[in-house]
This record gives C-alpha cells, sequence and structure tokens, in this order.
C-alpha cells in the first residue's frame, strides 16, 4: 500500500494569515493528490483535486501543488470559516489512502 | 443536484454483520463508482472500498475480506456489508460519489454519514 503522511497534525492560526499542508507518499503519485475539509457534523468537502485542480465553488485562497511524491494545500487569508481538518487522499492505487489530517484551529 | 443519503442500524452486536445503503438522489448510479468511507471516534478518515455501477469492486486490504460492497442500479442505492464487527468497526460511515477521467478518483459528493456502534 502507498502510505501517505500528512503535517503537521494541528496547526494554530490567525484570521488573515497564510498557512500550508504538506503530504509526502511513499512512492509517486503522479497528480492522483486530492485535498479535502472536513467540519464536525458535516460531510467532507472535495477542495483541490489532481493536486492543482480547484474544485468548482471553492474560493480561490486555496490551492494546491506538487507533483510525484511531495504536495501542498496553501490557505491564503484564512476566513473564519476555514478553521477545520484538512486530509489529503491519494488515488494512484488501491487502497486509496488518506493523510493522518490536519486540524487548523484558531490562535 | 446530486444527494447521496446513508441508512442503516445505529447499533449492531459484536461479531454480527453491520449492514449499510446508501441511497442516490439527483442522478444515476449508472456510470460511476461510488465509495464508503468511515471516521473512528477521535481519528481520521479511512477508505473502506468502492464500486463500480456494473458491480466491480475494489476494497482496503486492512478489512482483512470482511466488506462486501454491492450495487441496486434498479434502486439507484449501493450497500455496504461489514462481517464480524468489533468495537473497533464504531464510527461514522460515509458514502461518496467517485469520479473519473479529469477528477481521477477523487470524491465530489459525501453523505451526511450515520454513526454506527458496535456494542452488545
Amino acid at each position: 500500500d502507498i502510505q501517505v503522511t500528512q503535517s503537521p497534525s494541528s496547526l494554530s492560526a490567525s484570521i488573515g494569515d497564510t498557512v500550508t499542508i504538506t503530504c509526502r507518499a511513499s512512492q509517486t503519485l503522479d497528480r492522483y493528490l486530492h485535498w479535502y475539509q472536513h467540519k464536525p457534523g458535516k460531510a467532507p468537502h472535495l477542495l483541490i483535486y489532481t493536486a492543482t485542480t480547484l474544485q468548482s465553488g471553492v474560493p480561490s485562497r486555496f490551492s494546491g501543488s506538487g507533483f510525484t511524491t511531495e504536495f501542498t494545500l496553501t490557505i491564503s487569508s484564512l476566513q473564519p470559516e476555514d478553521f477545520a481538518t484538512y486530509y489529503c487522499q491519494q488515488t494512484y492505487s488501491h487502497p486509496h489512502t488518506f493523510g493522518q489530517g490536519t486540524k487548523l484551529e484558531i490562535k | 443536484q446530486v444527494q447521496l443519503q446513508e441508512s442503516g442500524p445505529g447499533l449492531v452486536k459484536p461479531s454480527e454483520t453491520l449492514s449499510l445503503t446508501c441511497t442516490v438522489s439527483g442522478a444515476s448510479i449508472s456510470g460511476l463508482y461510488w465509495s464508503w468511507i468511515r471516521q473512528p471516534p477521535g481519528k481520521g478518515l479511512e477508505w473502506i472500498g468502492n464500486v463500480y455501477y456494473s458491480g466491480g469492486t475494489n476494497y482496503n486490504p486492512s478489512f482483512k475480506g470482511r466488506v462486501t460492497i454491492s450495487v441496486d442500479m434498479s434502486k439507484n442505492q449501493f450497500s455496504l456489508n461489514l462481517s464480524s464487527v468489533t468495537a473497533a468497526d464504531t464510527a461514522l460511515y460515509y458514502c461518496a460519489r467517485v469520479l473519473v477521467g479529469s477528477h481521477c478518483y477523487a470524491m465530489d459528493v459525501w453523505g451526511q454519514g450515520t454513526s454506527v456502534t458496535v456494542s452488545s
């Protein structure tokens, strides 16, 4: 199985800050890496697919980069509604594993 | 607007089989993959498996053969069966739509989740 290591596991930031979350894979994923936002009591929400493509309706302050084994999610100008847990997921090969998650909290 | 809704018992006894159904509205099951994911209390998301509308499946080996995912096209539903459950299977269970092509198996629509507790 492909292992996906996400860091940091938690992050404190203020409104207006820019934050970066990283996922590293144990082998190449090409661009088969996606990012989700998850808030308590709600369904996870697809933010970015294939590493860099913004899902329809997602604000442009979210961006993704990376290729093969290292990927980043950047959130610019943090808004109150951005405080949530973020997950990456690889779909290069089965099983389609998730990273461990990054909980973004208000400082 | 595509919507997914999970349903099934909220309480299952140890050693029994957990059975959940995901009802799809606003779109046909046909032509797509569909997935099950779970989140144990205090933990992250875990991919369980997926099913193609024609019945082909892929499962997470960590479930050691306990998982079966199937499709009922006549009802526009797909289902999850997890056998020989233990307390470790207590979780919030989600179903999701999987997009292939340019989305490369990303999951763009999710159900709200259903909580399942394994306890006697």
